[in-house]
């Protein structure tokens, strides 16, 4: 086990709804990352926090969304929800004393 | 911009076989990389990783693989494979001025008893 835990497991969502996403972080570290894993394919980086403050995006569109907050958890948000956007979506966590991440077991979205 | 390169998408071997799996990465400077491994219904595992020193690096369940800088690869290795080997492996790359990981498209092997 990781300590990286992710909620919910699996969720249904129509095309057009929101979704959240959460996170916890393994104890001690203050970085957390999303990546998402469509079918077939290796994960791709959504975007970093750290200490609060997104530090790194990767090319997906200004409605994916996240937060850090204090505790070093963190929220994905996904809006106006795509076909495409069904994937398991992967939280990890890492300290910037050492240069590994720690993934989460994932959520996996199905968009109707 | 960094891009990995997995050369089998999916790998078919008999138990006691020998593995190799290819990793090829575009990155215009210092990398740390990463090889990890996700079981059948299970999350990503890190398998081994390399940041510097001694290019042939060990890992868990008797991995290795081997950082060749001129070729840009990180290959994939076990001497022996074993049923419970059957997985997903991911080939992973990070600059050390970046701060995501970018990952290849996976090699599924599976391993007959």
């Amino acid at each position: 086990e990781t300590g990286v835990t992710q909620s919910p497991t699996h969720l249904i969502k129509t095309r057009g709804q929101q979704v959240t996403l959460r996170c916890s972080s393994q104890s001690g570290h203050n970085t957390v990352s999303w990546y998402q894993q469509a079918l077939g394919q290796g994960p791709q980086f959504i975007f970093q926090y750290y200490r609060e403050e997104e530090n790194g995006r990767g090319n997906f569109p200004p409605r994916f969304s996240g937060l850090q907050f204090p505790n070093y958890s963190s929220e994905l948000n996904v809006n106006a929800l795509e076909l495409d956007d069904s994937a398991l979506y992967l939280c990890a966590s890492s300290s910037n004393r050492e240069d590994t991440i720690y993934f989460g077991e994932g959520s996996w979205l199905t968009v109707v | 911009a960094q891009s990995v390169s997995q050369h089998n998408h999916h790998v078919i071997l008999s138990e006691a076989a020998s593995l190799e799996l290819g990793c090829n990465y575009s990155y215009g400077g210092t990398v740390n990389l990463f090889w990890y491994v996700q079981y059948p219904g299970q999350h990503l595992q890190l398998l081994l990783k390399y940041f510097s020193g001694d290019p042939l690096v060990k890992g868990i369940k008797g991995f290795e693989a081997e950082f060749i800088k001129s070729k840009f690869s990180f290959n994939l290795r076990k001497p022996s494979v074993q049923w419970s080997d059957t997985a997903e492996y991911f080939c992973a790359v990070r600059g050390l001025s970046a701060g995501k990981s970018t990952f290849g498209d996976g090699t599924t092997l599976t391993v007959k008893p």
